[in-house]
């Protein structure tokens, strides 16, 4: 069975300051992906960023990167120069195998950016 | 840019009552999602829907509920019965190709069963 976790129910960074939101995973497929999403107070969710389990390159998107350590089936999201906006719940979730493309989510990460 | 809606934003219904809730996908995407989040809690999986047909259900989507594409742009999801232990927040996602594109995800409809 496919399962994310993500262990820190919350986090506290300084603006303008790095962060990282950790997110393990365990699959047996060969073939997955891996994605980040944001809730912010409002309720939406926010797509930052996607991740192949083939892709040679860790995945960017603007102030957010992918820190992709297949063996360690890990896929950590970096936040570089933390804005007061960036406060909001984190998701990580996995995409299944197969054509049916469910997402399964970790717990998620409170993130509270500190001025 | 294009955009997954939802309605109603807030759905306030008696415990055994029926309720639909109405998505509008992006109009170029192939598969269709529903996911529910209990307030605090994560998101999850309920159904997945390709070529007018259920691909894959959680253990969650039980007789009790159903989906449908009734016209060429919306997709719905019918709780035939509420109960109280439905109250979330019901999202609707879609996307392009299955697992390895992103989903774009609704603003969510908010149920609350009394």
């Amino acid at each position: 069975a496919q399962k994310i976790t993500q262990t820190q129910p919350g986090m506290f960074v300084q603006e303008k300051e790095a962060v990282t939101l950790d997110c393990t995973y365990d699959t047996s497929d060969p073939s997955y992906g891996l994605f980040w999403y944001k809730q912010p107070s409002s309720g939406e969710m926010i797509f930052l960023i996607y991740q192949g389990s083939y892709d040679q390159q860790n995945a960017t998107e603007g102030r957010y990167s992918l820190n992709f350590q297949k063996a360690r089936k890990s896929a950590n999201l970096v936040i570089s120069a933390s804005q007061l906006g960036d406060s909001a719940m984190y998701f990580c979730a996995m995409g299944s195998s197969g054509n049916t493309g469910k997402l399964i989510f970790g717990q998620g990460t409170t993130l509270q950016v500190k001025p | 840019e294009p955009e997954v809606t939802q309605t109603p934003s807030h759905q306030v219904t008696q415990m055994g009552q029926e309720v639909i809730l109405r998505c509008v996908p992006i109009s170029n995407h192939l598969y269709f999602y529903w996911y529910r989040q209990i307030l605090g809690q994560k998101v999850e999986f309920l159904v997945s829907f390709y070529n007018n047909e259920i691909s894959e259900k959680s253990e969650i989507f039980d007789d009790q509920f159903s989906v449908e594409r009734p016209d060429g742009s919306n997709f719905t999801l019918k709780i035939r019965s509420t109960k109280l232990e439905d109250s979330a927040m019901y999202f609707c996602a879609s996307s392009e190709i299955g697992e390895r594109n992103e989903q774009f995800f609704g603003p969510g409809t908010r149920l609350t069963v009394l």
